[in-house]
């Protein structure tokens, strides 16, 4: 079973560092690349990063660009996100998703269960 | 930058056919993905390539798209249907994923 398990959300102050961790099961993780996704609450989705298969290529909305970083492990299977300079507005669950890439387009299957990152002081 | 329109909210009694639409400029020269968000829980993929069901989705969802507006449609809804859903396309502009805003679909 192809399966996302996220962890690592919590409650930080302005300013912080986070870092999310997603473990990735049931696939062979190497061969795609992954996303990070976003919800604040009571909102919609917002796509917030990419990395390829290798980790050779990363994109980055532009509202986290500078701040954001996201990684991975293959021998680990798994996706990371550094979350520095942490805003109010960056309060979400953040989802950890597989991209499925296509010449022309691309989707995101699965989902993980997601981590709630709240920023407050 | 390319937007996606989605009417916040659909209504349809049990048994009845749902349809929920995603707007945009020529979207009918894209390909269009549809997620199901239950509340409290993670989105999945019930409609991918325009009109392709992944493994397990019932074929009571569909989707099309055409021109302006892509349009997922759900057969003899139940009341196990009712969720947010959000439609996905790559902007090829920005070179990024975009999504609507959503729709909450509420079963009478």
């Amino acid at each position: 079973e192809v399966q996302l398990v996220e962890s690592g959300g919590g409650l930080v102050q302005p300013g912080g560092s986070l870092r999310l961790s997603c473990a990735a099961s049931g696939f062979t993780f190497s061969s795609y690349w992954m996303s990070w996704v976003r919800q604040a609450p009571g909102k919609g989705l917002e796509w917030v990063a990419n990395i390829k298969q290798d980790g050779s290529e990363k994109y980055y909305v532009d509202s986290v660009k500078g701040r954001f970083t996201i990684s991975r492990d293959n021998a680990k299977n798994s996706l990371y996100l550094q979350m520095n300079s942490l805003r109010a507005e960056d309060t979400a669950v953040y989802y950890c998703a597989r991209k499925v890439v296509v010449i022309t387009t691309n989707w995101f299957d699965p989902w993980g269960q997601g981590t709630l990152v709240t920023v407050s002081s | 930058s390319y937007v996606l329109t989605q009417p916040p909210s659909v209504s349809v009694a049990p048994g009845k056919t749902a349809r929920i639409t995603c707007g945009g400029n020529n979207i009918g020269s894209k390909s269009v993905h549809w997620y199901q968000q239950k509340p409290g829980q993670a989105p999945v993929l019930v409609i991918y390539y325009d009109s392709d069901r992944p493994s397990g989705i019932p074929e009571r969802f569909s989707g099309s798209n055409s021109g302006n507006t892509a349009t997922l449609t759900i057969s003899r809804v139940e009341a196990g249907d009712e969720a947010d859903y959000y439609c996905q396309v790559w902007d090829s502009s920005s070179d990024h994923p975009l999504f609507g805003g959503g729709t909450k679909l509420t079963v009478l």
